[in-house]
Protein backbone atom coordinates (compact mmCIF):
# COMPACT_ATOMS: atom_id res chain seq x y z
CA UNK A 1 0.00 0.00 0.00
CA UNK A 2 0.84 3.21 -0.88
CA UNK A 3 3.15 5.24 1.97
CA UNK A 4 2.92 8.72 3.52
CA UNK A 5 3.03 11.39 0.90
CA UNK A 6 4.02 15.11 1.67
CA UNK A 7 3.65 17.44 -0.82
CA UNK A 8 5.49 19.35 -2.11
CA UNK A 9 9.46 18.10 -1.63
CA UNK A 10 10.86 20.94 -1.68
CA UNK A 11 9.98 24.64 -0.98
CA UNK A 12 11.04 28.09 -1.39
CA UNK A 13 9.50 30.69 0.27
CA UNK A 14 10.44 34.43 1.33
CA UNK A 15 10.55 36.22 4.76
CA UNK A 16 7.31 37.16 5.89
CA UNK A 17 5.59 35.10 3.35
CA UNK A 18 2.88 31.99 4.57
CA UNK A 19 3.24 28.38 3.63
CA UNK A 20 0.66 25.26 3.54
CA UNK A 21 2.19 21.99 3.75
CA UNK A 22 -0.24 18.76 3.11
CA UNK A 23 0.36 15.34 4.25
CA UNK A 24 -1.86 12.02 2.97
CA UNK A 25 -1.31 8.82 5.55
CA UNK A 26 -1.11 5.91 4.77
CA UNK A 27 -4.93 4.44 4.23
CA UNK A 28 -6.52 3.90 6.90
CA UNK A 29 -4.73 6.01 9.38
CA UNK A 30 -6.11 8.22 10.74
CA UNK A 31 -3.93 10.19 13.30
CA UNK A 32 -1.25 12.15 12.28
CA UNK A 33 1.69 13.77 13.45
CA UNK A 34 3.97 16.94 12.47
CA UNK A 35 7.86 17.14 13.12
CA UNK A 36 10.32 19.76 12.39
CA UNK A 37 13.86 18.83 11.80
CA UNK A 38 16.47 21.40 11.98
CA UNK A 39 20.31 21.05 12.14
CA UNK A 40 19.97 22.80 15.53
CA UNK A 41 17.58 21.88 17.80
CA UNK A 42 16.72 18.18 15.56
CA UNK A 43 13.44 16.42 15.35
CA UNK A 44 10.86 18.74 17.56
CA UNK A 45 7.11 17.61 17.65
CA UNK A 46 4.62 20.24 16.57
CA UNK A 47 1.23 18.82 16.53
CA UNK A 48 -0.96 15.32 16.33
CA UNK A 49 -4.88 15.46 14.84
CA UNK A 50 -7.06 12.61 15.13
CA UNK A 51 -10.55 12.87 13.75
CA UNK A 52 -10.30 16.47 12.18
CA UNK A 53 -9.37 17.14 16.23
CA UNK A 54 -5.74 18.86 17.29
CA UNK A 55 -4.89 16.38 20.31
CA UNK A 56 -1.48 17.52 21.02
CA UNK A 57 0.88 20.21 20.82
CA UNK A 58 4.81 20.96 21.04
CA UNK A 59 5.96 24.38 22.00
CA UNK A 60 5.77 26.31 18.86
CA UNK A 61 4.85 30.01 18.21
CA UNK A 62 0.95 30.18 17.44
CA UNK A 63 2.56 30.96 13.71
CA UNK A 64 2.31 26.94 13.04
CA UNK A 65 -0.85 25.79 12.82
CA UNK A 66 -2.61 22.73 11.20
CA UNK A 67 -5.74 21.10 10.74
CA UNK A 68 -7.06 17.79 9.84
CA UNK A 69 -10.05 16.78 6.84
CA UNK A 70 -12.34 14.35 7.32
CA UNK A 71 -10.38 11.66 4.81
CA UNK A 72 -7.26 12.06 7.70
CA UNK A 73 -4.97 14.32 5.06
CA UNK A 74 -3.82 17.18 7.17
CA UNK A 75 -2.40 20.56 6.61
CA UNK A 76 0.02 22.75 8.73
CA UNK A 77 0.85 26.04 7.76
CA UNK A 78 3.21 28.83 8.67
CA UNK A 79 2.52 32.18 8.51
CA UNK A 80 4.88 35.32 8.60
CA UNK A 81 7.71 33.45 7.89
CA UNK A 82 11.21 33.97 9.61
CA UNK A 83 14.47 32.61 8.21
CA UNK A 84 14.69 30.13 11.36
CA UNK A 85 11.82 28.37 10.04
CA UNK A 86 13.69 26.68 7.29
CA UNK A 87 13.56 23.55 8.54
CA UNK A 88 12.80 19.69 7.04
CA UNK A 89 8.86 18.84 8.17
CA UNK A 90 8.11 15.44 8.19
CA UNK A 91 4.96 14.00 8.87
CA UNK A 92 4.07 10.54 10.86
CA UNK A 93 0.67 8.34 10.26
CA UNK A 94 -0.49 5.58 12.56
CA UNK A 95 -4.16 4.06 12.95
CA UNK A 96 -5.00 5.51 15.84
CA UNK A 97 -2.99 7.42 18.45
CA UNK A 98 -1.08 5.84 20.32
CA UNK A 99 -1.36 2.80 18.20
CA UNK A 100 2.14 3.69 16.38
CA UNK A 101 3.84 2.62 19.98
CA UNK A 102 2.50 -0.92 20.15
CA UNK A 103 2.11 -1.52 16.65
CA UNK A 104 4.38 -3.27 14.25
CA UNK A 105 5.18 -0.71 12.16
CA UNK A 106 5.94 1.90 15.16
CA UNK A 107 4.99 5.23 13.05
CA UNK A 108 5.26 5.50 9.37
CA UNK A 109 6.82 8.80 8.31
CA UNK A 110 6.88 10.75 4.72
CA UNK A 111 9.90 11.94 3.41
CA UNK A 112 9.36 15.44 3.81
CA UNK A 113 8.87 18.87 2.65
CA UNK A 114 12.25 20.81 2.88
CA UNK A 115 11.59 24.40 3.22
CA UNK A 116 13.96 27.17 2.96
CA UNK A 117 12.90 30.53 3.81
CA UNK A 118 15.15 33.36 2.00
CA UNK B 1 8.73 14.35 31.33
CA UNK B 2 10.78 12.12 28.59
CA UNK B 3 14.49 13.01 27.55
CA UNK B 4 16.67 11.00 25.25
CA UNK B 5 20.84 11.30 24.96
CA UNK B 6 22.59 10.00 22.30
CA UNK B 7 26.56 10.30 23.00
CA UNK B 8 28.37 11.79 19.86
CA UNK B 9 27.40 13.19 17.08
CA UNK B 10 29.58 10.64 14.65
CA UNK B 11 30.88 7.47 14.50
CA UNK B 12 32.75 5.90 12.54
CA UNK B 13 33.61 2.74 11.53
CA UNK B 14 35.23 0.40 9.38
CA UNK B 15 32.95 -2.13 7.30
CA UNK B 16 32.80 -5.65 9.11
CA UNK B 17 33.35 -3.94 12.42
CA UNK B 18 30.97 -3.67 14.98
CA UNK B 19 28.49 -1.25 15.08
CA UNK B 20 27.45 0.02 18.68
CA UNK B 21 25.05 3.28 18.82
CA UNK B 22 24.56 4.65 22.49
CA UNK B 23 20.82 5.85 23.84
CA UNK B 24 19.97 6.45 27.09
CA UNK B 25 16.44 7.65 27.92
CA UNK B 26 15.04 9.52 30.93
CA UNK B 27 11.03 8.75 31.35
CA UNK B 28 8.76 9.34 34.28
CA UNK B 29 6.79 6.18 33.07
CA UNK B 30 7.66 3.07 31.57
CA UNK B 31 8.57 4.03 28.24
CA UNK B 32 8.34 2.54 24.46
CA UNK B 33 11.61 3.41 22.63
CA UNK B 34 12.46 3.25 19.05
CA UNK B 35 15.41 3.45 16.81
CA UNK B 36 14.66 5.14 13.56
CA UNK B 37 17.54 5.78 10.58
CA UNK B 38 17.58 8.72 8.11
CA UNK B 39 19.24 8.02 4.90
CA UNK B 40 19.96 11.75 2.51
CA UNK B 41 16.62 13.43 1.82
CA UNK B 42 15.05 10.81 3.33
CA UNK B 43 12.16 10.49 5.86
CA UNK B 44 12.58 8.35 8.98
CA UNK B 45 12.53 4.86 8.66
CA UNK B 46 11.72 2.36 11.61
CA UNK B 47 14.68 -0.19 12.56
CA UNK B 48 13.48 -1.20 15.70
CA UNK B 49 10.74 -1.08 19.15
CA UNK B 50 10.78 -2.07 22.46
CA UNK B 51 7.30 -2.12 23.65
CA UNK B 52 8.42 -3.95 27.16
CA UNK B 53 7.98 -7.69 25.70
CA UNK B 54 11.29 -8.98 24.93
CA UNK B 55 14.03 -7.08 26.88
CA UNK B 56 16.28 -8.09 23.09
CA UNK B 57 14.85 -6.40 20.27
CA UNK B 58 15.90 -8.01 16.71
CA UNK B 59 15.00 -5.31 13.62
CA UNK B 60 15.84 -5.16 10.01
CA UNK B 61 18.92 -4.82 8.35
CA UNK B 62 20.55 -6.87 10.71
CA UNK B 63 20.31 -4.38 14.20
CA UNK B 64 19.53 -5.13 17.73
CA UNK B 65 19.03 -3.61 20.46
CA UNK B 66 18.76 -4.54 23.84
CA UNK B 67 16.55 -2.76 26.76
CA UNK B 68 18.36 -2.29 29.83
CA UNK B 69 16.21 -0.75 32.67
CA UNK B 70 19.05 -0.78 35.46
CA UNK B 71 21.34 1.48 33.13
CA UNK B 72 18.08 3.14 31.44
CA UNK B 73 19.72 2.53 27.82
CA UNK B 74 18.29 1.05 24.70
CA UNK B 75 21.72 0.92 22.72
CA UNK B 76 21.63 -0.50 19.06
CA UNK B 77 24.24 -2.89 17.94
CA UNK B 78 24.92 -4.63 14.41
CA UNK B 79 27.49 -7.27 14.74
CA UNK B 80 29.06 -6.36 11.38
CA UNK B 81 28.73 -3.01 9.73
CA UNK B 82 28.19 -2.19 5.54
CA UNK B 83 28.39 0.43 3.76
CA UNK B 84 24.90 0.51 3.24
CA UNK B 85 24.38 1.48 6.70
CA UNK B 86 25.95 4.82 6.67
CA UNK B 87 23.19 7.08 7.25
CA UNK B 88 21.50 9.18 10.44
CA UNK B 89 19.94 7.02 13.54
CA UNK B 90 18.06 8.87 15.72
CA UNK B 91 16.66 6.99 18.82
CA UNK B 92 13.17 8.33 20.41
CA UNK B 93 11.28 7.92 23.64
CA UNK B 94 7.51 7.40 23.72
CA UNK B 95 5.81 7.43 27.08
CA UNK B 96 3.78 4.51 27.85
CA UNK B 97 0.54 6.32 28.48
CA UNK B 98 -1.84 4.90 25.83
CA UNK B 99 -3.02 7.43 23.35
CA UNK B 100 0.35 10.20 23.20
CA UNK B 101 1.53 9.71 19.86
CA UNK B 102 4.00 12.76 20.84
CA UNK B 103 8.37 11.11 19.82
CA UNK B 104 10.70 12.53 21.53
CA UNK B 105 13.72 12.22 19.95
CA UNK B 106 17.84 12.31 20.42
CA UNK B 107 19.61 14.56 18.32
CA UNK B 108 21.17 11.90 16.64
CA UNK B 109 23.81 9.79 15.06
CA UNK B 110 25.82 10.12 11.41
CA UNK B 111 27.23 6.58 11.30
CA UNK B 112 30.10 6.73 8.61
CA UNK B 113 31.52 3.54 7.25
CA UNK B 114 34.95 2.94 5.71
CA UNK B 115 35.78 0.28 3.40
Amino acid sequence: KAGVTQTPRYLIKTRGQQVTLSCSPISGHRSVSWYQQTPGQGLQFLFEYFSETQRNKGNFPGRFSGRQFSNSRSEMNVSTLELGDSALYLCASSWIPGQGAYSNYGYTFGSGTRLTVV
Amino acid sequence: AQSVTQLGSHVSVSEGALVLLRCNYSSSVPPYLFWYVQYPNQGLQLLLKYTSAATLVKGINGFEAEFKKSETSFHLTKPSAHMSDAAEYFCAVNPYTGANSKLTFGKGITLSVRP
